[in-house]
């Protein structure tokens, strides 16, 4: 089975611009979930979906947000970037029963300028 | 709240010795699961190993191995004969009952020395 996969890999922004992150999961997985990844706070739960459905959040500004399509594909949108948003996006998948391993993608790496 | 303590901020050693990865973890559920991820120098996080919490058997694979403690709250993680290979960032990470959402640790960076 082919692994999770991201795009773009690498993203230079400005502050201001907003950009948006796709992430296709394994092959019958229908959860995925986001995490960001920074020097400073470590790796963070964004949110997950779950058939087309937010299912969790974690604490980001309204300035993040995500959805999921009928094949299970999701993109999270980040709007009016800052500086601070700068970092390594991680996108995971999972079959959708709780606490199954989530398996990750090799990452969006995104720097605001 | 739950959280994950990766006291060893990075660790350096000599290919061929045994390094041992301390994790510590805080949670007020009784059913919790544990989880190790590597994150070689590529960025992706590689599963390791996934442990619920009424399971604390020990756990042998290959060179890895894992010790899991309920009484110390403590999931370590012995790397036998380490290799340059195994160079990477080691996390650790808790995830409760009833949530998908994974609070990680704040890695261990493992340098093995040729």
């Amino acid at each position: 089975k082919a692994g999770v996969t991201q795009t773009p890999r690498y993203l230079i922004k400005t502050r201001g611009q907003q950009v948006t992150l796709s992430c296709s999961p394994i092959s019958g997985h229908r959860s995925v979930s986001w995490y960001q990844q920074t020097p400073g706070q470590g790796l963070q739960f964004l949110f997950e979906y779950f058939s087309e459905t937010q299912r969790n959040k974690g604490n980001f500004p309204g300035r993040f947000s995500g959805r999921q399509f009928s094949n299970s594909r999701s993109e999270m949108n980040v709007s009016t970037l800052e500086l601070g948003d700068s970092a390594l996006y991680l996108c995971a998948s999972s079959s959708g029963v709780v606490q199954e391993t989530q398996y990750f993608g090799p990452g969006t790496r995104l720097l605001v300028l | 709240a739950q959280k994950v303590t990766q006291a060893q901020t990075e660790i350096s050693v000599v290919e061929k010795e045994d390094v041992t990865l301390d994790c510590v973890y805080e949670t007020r559920d009784t059913t919790y699961y544990l989880f190790w991820y590597k994150q070689p120098p590529s960025g992706e996080l590689v599963f390791l190993i996934r442990r619920n919490s009424f399971d604390e058997q020990n756990e042998i694979s290959g060179r890895y191995s894992w010790n899991f403690q309920k009484s110390t709250s403590s999931f370590n993680f012995t790397i036998t004969a380490s290799q340059v290979v195994d160079s990477a960032v080691y996390f650790c990470a808790l995830s409760e009952s009833g949530r998908r959402a994974l609070t990680f640790g704040s890695g261990t960076r493992l340098q093995v020395q040729p």
